[in-house]
């Protein structure tokens, strides 16, 4: 168990619509990230945050968007879903922002979009 | 261009031998870090091992040691003593310097060990 929690485990819903994942990183992280995981693309960084602030931006489309709260958690929502949209999300959260900080990854929340 | 090269989709081994997962990385930043990470069937990601562009001596975690070959650009992760529960998928991924801290993933190599 890596300390960080992603609600909910799966989630399925249908095309058009718009969910929000959540994510509670390890007690103490100020970082949290944002992965994709698809079949075709990889895993792909989407965004991270540092103590609330978007700190970088990957391959997130202008449908997505994420928010860090004061209390360090952070959800990803993601809007007009499509087919492709579906894969396993991922967040994850490190200490700091350093080179060598091991990002520890939650269980992944796994979307399929119908 | 790739910044993570795992040119083995998929590997086999006999239980209590060593493998060799191959990763090579490409980037200009003199300061960088690389780090293994384990994805079994179960879904989650695992962190295994880490090393530094600037550190002299190759990263070693229990079973897990990491080959760098800095000229060569690359970074193989060595299992010893495979078990069965290291059957799984592991990816090599570089953080750089310089600007943010995402992580690259490669595509992953998936080890199957077999008793």
């Amino acid at each position: 168990d890596s300390g960080v929690t992603q609600t909910p485990k799966h989630l399925i819903t249908a095309t058009g619509q718009r969910v929000t994942l959540r994510c509670s990183p390890r007690s103490g992280d100020l970082s949290v990230y944002w992965y994709q995981q698809s079949l075709d693309q990889g895993l792909q960084f989407l965004i991270q945050y540092y103590n609330g602030e978007e700190r970088a931006k990957g391959n997130i489309l202008e449908r997505f968007s994420a928010q860090q709260f004061p209390d360090l958690h952070s959800e990803l929502n993601l809007s007009s879903l499509e087919l492709g949209d579906s894969a396993l999300y991922f967040c994850a959260s490190s200490v700091r922002e350093g080179l060598s900080n091991e990002q520890y990854f939650g269980p992944g929340t796994r979307l399929t979009v119908t | 261009a790739q910044k993570i090269t795992q040119t083995q989709p998929g590997m086999f081994v006999q239980e209590k031998e060593a493998v060799t997962l191959d990763c090579t990385y490409d980037t200009s930043d003199p300061s960088y870090g690389l780090f293994w990470y384990k994805q079994p069937s179960s879904g989650e990601m695992i962190f295994l091992i880490y090393q530094g562009s600037y550190d002299q001596q190759n990263a070693t975690e229990g079973r897990y040691s990491l080959n760098f070959q800095k000229a060569r650009k690359s970074a193989n992760l060595v299992i010893s003593a495979s078990q069965l529960g290291d059957s799984a998928m592991y990816f090599c991924a570089m953080r750089e310097g310089l600007g943010d801290y995402k992580l690259s993933f490669g595509a992953g190599t998936t080890v199957t060990v077999r008793a």
